[in-house]
């Protein structure tokens, strides 16, 4: 059974610029969390879709955008990029959701210059 | 509010034992998770707790009291692959779809 996969694996971006990453969850896997790990500040939940509706969303401004399709792939935007945006991004799939065991994909890391 | 504690960073010797403490302030609690990380790596799941006690997986055990907020995770038999973060997350209270996660505890084994 595949795992989590994402993609870009690394990406460097200039400020005020826009980035798309990628998340195919694991086959049969309807929940995809999104989550932002820096050092010293853990995970910090982005959102979760299940089923192609965002169920939830954390406190990131609305630079942070997703969609989840029909065959459960995610995709994550962020608009407008800044220095603080540089980051460690997971997304996670688990079949009911958060509450639930998440398995992780390997992350994006994003380096904004 | 909201708020998971656990320590930033611990030290042991390989064969011994550790555990690692986490503290939580959550209203409506819904179970705590553990998960490790290695360096570089993603997380990965290690336990779920929803009732009081201890639950052992092999050399790792959980343990959770909830009239205290307060859940470890114990590690025996220590081995230096054992290094790296252990995050605890408890669900937001009112909500089944948002962990709030810990910082993590940063594991060093010694030889």
């Amino acid at each position: 059974k595949a795992g989590v996969t994402q993609t870009p694996r690394y990406l460097i971006k200039t400020r005020g610029q826009q980035v798309t990453l990628s998340c195919s969850p694991i086959s049969g896997h309807r929940s995809v969390s999104w989550y932002q790990q820096t050092p010293g500040q853990g995970l910090q939940f982005l959102f979760e879709y299940f089923s192609e509706t965002q169920r939830n969303k954390g406190n990131f401004p609305g630079r942070f955008s997703g969609r989840q399709f029909s065959n459960s792939r995610s995709e994550m935007n962020v608009s407008t990029l800044e220095l603080g945006d540089s980051a460690l991004y997971l997304c996670a799939s688990s079949l009911q959701g958060t509450v639930d065991e998440q398995f992780f994909g390997p992350g994006t890391r994003l380096t904004v210059l | 509010g909201q708020n998971i504690d656990q320590p930033t960073e611990m030290t042991a010797t390989e064969g011994a034992i550790v555990q690692i403490n986490c503290t939580y302030q959550t209203s409506g609690f819904n179970g705590l998770f553990w998960y490790q990380q290695h360096a570089g790596e993603a997380p990965t799941f290690l336990s779920y707790n929803v009732l009081d006690g201890l639950e052992e997986k092999g050399r790792f055990s959980s343990f959770l009291s909830r009239s205290k907020g307060y859940s470890y995770l114990l590690l025996k038999e220590l081995q230096m692959k054992d290094s790296a973060s252990y995050l605890c997350a408890s669900p937001r209270g009112g909500s089944n779809y948002q962990l709030i996660w810990g910082a993590g505890t940063k594991l060093i084994i010694k030889p």
